[in-house]
């Protein structure tokens, strides 16, 4: 299994607080993605990383953001919580191949479950 | 823009029917990436299989086999003989370009009755 963890793995909050979760892997993979999975839609791309500090926005960023200051870490950042954001987020990892394009398989962590009242 | 569809939403067999998950996906690329990703109950995403469109070889690995046709857009997946460990959410999903961005379809339930 690839090593990714995330954490916290469970969280309730109230609307309006910021709220951090935390990528963390131990492969030195140089991309990192986050997801959100929620009833109806699959998973959608929130943000990713191909490299420290280098980040972009997926398909669903509004009310997100995230930093990479070391490569084993990838963090989302909710600035302000609001129910809409209620999902299962997920983390993952894949290594670039040559030319530094990455068409690699994403691994991914186990989930975290966010819950905003 | 990439897309991926699973018209199948949810399918129940009974445990040792063969079963087929479809997955028609869009693309403008020539270059592109196909995946299947597997999520039991428990709730952990597992990497099934990745073919790129150069190869259109259907492949088997043990109950499972994937059928790949680029003529119909088609990327399906059967299993032979299920079991109720079968029994989870199954995604297909596209990669095409650079930085490997996954496009998911909605999933399919496979439920396996004993």
């Amino acid at each position: 299994d690839a090593g990714i963890t995330q954490s916290p793995r469970h969280k309730v909050t109230e609307t309006g607080t910021p709220v951090t979760l935390r990528c963390h892997q131990t492969e030195n993979h140089r991309y990192m993605y986050w997801y959100r999975q929620d009833p109806g839609h699959g998973l959608r791309l929130i943000h990713y990383s191909y490299g420290v500090k280098d980040t972009d926005k997926g398909e669903v960023s509004d009310g997100y953001s995230v930093s990479r200051s070391k490569t084993e870490d990838f963090l989302l950042t909710l600035e302000s919580a609001t129910s809409s954001q209620t999902s299962v987020y997920f983390c993952a990892i894949s290594e670039s191949l040559r030319g530094g394009s990455s068409t690699d398989t994403q691994y991914f962590g186990p989930g975290t479950r966010l819950t905003v009242l | 823009a990439q897309k991926v569809t699973q018209a199948q939403t949810e399918i129940s067999v009974v445990e040792k029917e063969d079963v087929t998950l479809d997955c028609v996906y869009e693309t403008r690329d020539t270059t592109y990436y196909l995946f299947w990703y597997k999520q039991p109950p428990s709730g952990e995403l597992v990497f099934l299989i990745r073919r790129n469109s150069f190869d259109e070889q259907n492949e088997i690995s043990g109950r499972y086999s994937w059928n790949f046709q680029k003529s119909t857009s088609s990327f399906n997946f059967t299993i032979t003989a299920s079991q109720v460990v079968d029994s989870a959410v199954y995604f297909c999903a596209l990669s095409e370009g650079a930085n490997s961005k996954l496009t998911f379809g909605k999933g399919i339930t496979l439920s396996v009755r004993p």
